[in-house]
């Protein structure tokens, strides 16, 4: 079973605040792990990835951070502004995998900052 | 750099016709991989192309749908004949050669068959 999963469909927080956005994983194999942003009417965007050796990664205001033992990951946006309102997308190759183009996607988790 | 160019954006259709969906990837990468988003299923891999060669097409639902990339710049997308179910939005993305480089998306191309 190959699964990424996002619980939470949509997330509302007030502007300056911090962004938790969650993503869960049913194999253990899964090595590398991505976030991707989505804009209405554009395709998805690269955000930040982790590969299975960390347990944290960090690009400005964004941190993903991984929990191997409960197969959860997290997105963290810190702070919050209104242009960072989109559909964020968790995903990771299938284990076996040759390159990290072929994903296995989360349906998705509409996050809005409100001014 | 252009980014990955689909066409049409939008392709409106009757049942039983035929779609050809087009790609232009990002130049000098050498993956090129189509994607489809519904509600019901989310966002799906349906083939990927390396150097121009079909690498894994399990994703394509079925023999309805094809697709070829005959050079590095240009990729197509066809289903024939369409179905009403075929209704999405249809993403081509690139991506240069390493493990890790990420999916450069284009904006899509949005199905509608009635």
């Amino acid at each position: 079973d190959q699964q990424v999963k996002q619980n939470s469909p949509s997330l509302s927080v007030q502007e300056g605040r911090i962004s938790i956005l969650n993503c869960d994983y049913t194999n253990s194999m899964f090595d590398y792990f991505l976030w991707y942003k989505k804009y209405p009417a554009e395709g998805p965007t690269f955000l930040i990835s982790i590969s299975s050796i960390k347990d944290k990664n960090e690009d400005g205001r964004f941190t993903v951070f991984l929990n191997k033992s409960a197969k959860h990951l997290s997105l963290h946006i810190v702070p919050s502004q209104p242009g960072d309102s989109a559909v964020y997308f968790c995903a990771a190759p299938p284990f076996g995998s040759s390159n990290t183009g072929k994903l296995i996607f989360g349906q998705g988790t509409t996050l809005q900052v409100k001014p | 750099d252009a980014g990955v160019i689909q066409s049409p954006r939008h392709e409106v259709t009757e049942m039983g016709q035929e779609v050809t969906l087009r790609c232009k990837p990002i130049s000098g990468h050498d993956y090129l991989f189509w994607y489809r988003q519904t509600m019901m299923r989310g966002l799906e891999l349906l083939i990927y192309f390396n150097n121009n060669v079909p690498i894994d097409d399990s994703g394509m639902p079925e023999d309805r749908f094809s697709a070829k990339m005959p050079n590095a710049s240009f990729s197509t997308l066809k289903i024939q004949p369409s179905e009403p179910r075929d209704s999405a939005v249809y993403f081509c993305a690139s991506s240069g050669g390493s493990y890790n480089s990420p999916l450069h998306f284009g904006n899509g191309t949005r199905l509608t068959v009635t």
